[in-house]
C-alpha cells in the first residue's frame, strides 16, 4: 500500500527557506506516469498546488509561486522535496504531498487528479 | 482562468439524507473534474474523477455527474463517517489544478 510522509520543520522564520520532504514507501517513486507534487492549504481555507516533480526530475509550478520554489527528486531514497524561500506570514499553511496522476489529452491538454496523499504537515511563519 | 465555484458553501444534514453538492465552471470544461473528501484533521482524499468515475475503494453511495460547466457529487444515504468537506478540482487546469472553495456537511 502506498504511502507518503511529510518530514521537516514546524516553525520557519520570516525571510528564510522552508524546507519539507516527502518519503514514499510502498511503492517506488520512479513510476511512469505519476509525479510527485506539493500541495497546501491554509487554516481553515482552501487547496492550492505549488508545484510536483517527475521521478527523471522534470518539474512544473504554480506560476503564482514559481518564483520562489523547487522541487526535486531522490529516486534513491524514494524522496521528493519542497524549498519555499522568502517565506511570510502568508505561507503558514498544512503542506501535503501526492501522488498525482498526469497525463496529456490530444484536444484538451494535460490533466491530472491526485490519488494518494500525505497526512499533512503544519508548517508555520513566525519570528 | 476557468473559476470552480461550490454551492452551497455548508450544509447540515442527517444520517440517511441524500446529499448533493454542486460545482460550477466558469466556463465549459467538458468532465474534467474530480471530487475530494476531507474529514476535520485529515487529508484529502480522492472519491470520483473524470466527472464519474469511482475511486477504486469509494462507497458506492457516492457518484459523481455533469459535464459542461456543472457537476454535482451526490451522498445517496449519507453515513456518520461522511461528515467532512467536500471539494471539485478542475482537472485540466495546468499549470494550477485549481481547487474549489469546499462545502462543508455537518450535522
Amino acid at each position: 500500500q502506498l504511502q507518503l510522509q511529510e518530514s521537516g520543520p514546524g516553525l520557519v522564520k520570516p525571510s528564510e527557506t522552508l524546507s519539507l520532504t516527502c518519503t514514499v514507501s510502498g511503492g517506488s517513486i520512479s513510476t511512469s506516469s505519476y509525479y510527485w507534487g506539493w500541495l497546501r492549504q491554509p487554516p481553515g481555507k482552501g487547496l492550492e498546488w505549488i508545484g510536483a516533480v517527475y521521478y527523471v526530475g522534470s518539474t512544473s509550478y504554480n506560476p503564482s509561486l514559481e518564483s520562489r520554489v523547487t522541487i526535486s527528486v531522490d529516486t534513491s531514497r524514494n524522496q521528493f522535496s519542497l524549498r519555499l524561500s522568502s517565506v511570510t506570514a502568508a505561507d503558514t499553511a498544512i503542506y501535503y504531498c501526492a501522488r498525482h496522476l498526469r497525463g496529456y489529452d490530444l484536444l484538451t491538454g494535460y490533466y491530472s487528479w491526485f490519488d494518494t496523499w500525505g497526512q499533512g504537515t503544519l508548517v508555520t511563519v513566525s519570528s | 482562468d476557468i473559476q470552480m465555484t461550490q454551492s452551497p458553501s455548508s450544509v447540515s444534514a442527517s444520517v440517511g439524507d441524500r446529499v448533493t453538492i454542486t460545482c460550477r465552471a466558469s466556463q465549459s470544461i467538458s468532465s474534467w473534474v474530480a471530487w475530494y473528501q476531507q474529514r476535520p484533521g485529515r487529508a484529502p482524499k480522492l472519491l470520483i474523477y473524470s466527472a464519474t468515475t469511482l475511486q477504486s475503494g469509494v462507497p458506492s453511495r457516492f457518484s459523481g455527474s455533469g459535464s459542461g460547466t456543472e457537476f454535482t457529487l451526490t451522498i445517496s444515504s449519507l453515513q456518520p463517517e461522511d461528515f467532512a468537506t467536500y471539494y471539485c478540482q478542475h482537472t485540466n487546469s495546468f499549470p494550477t489544478w485549481t481547487f474549489g472553495q469546499g462545502t462543508r456537511v455537518d450535522i
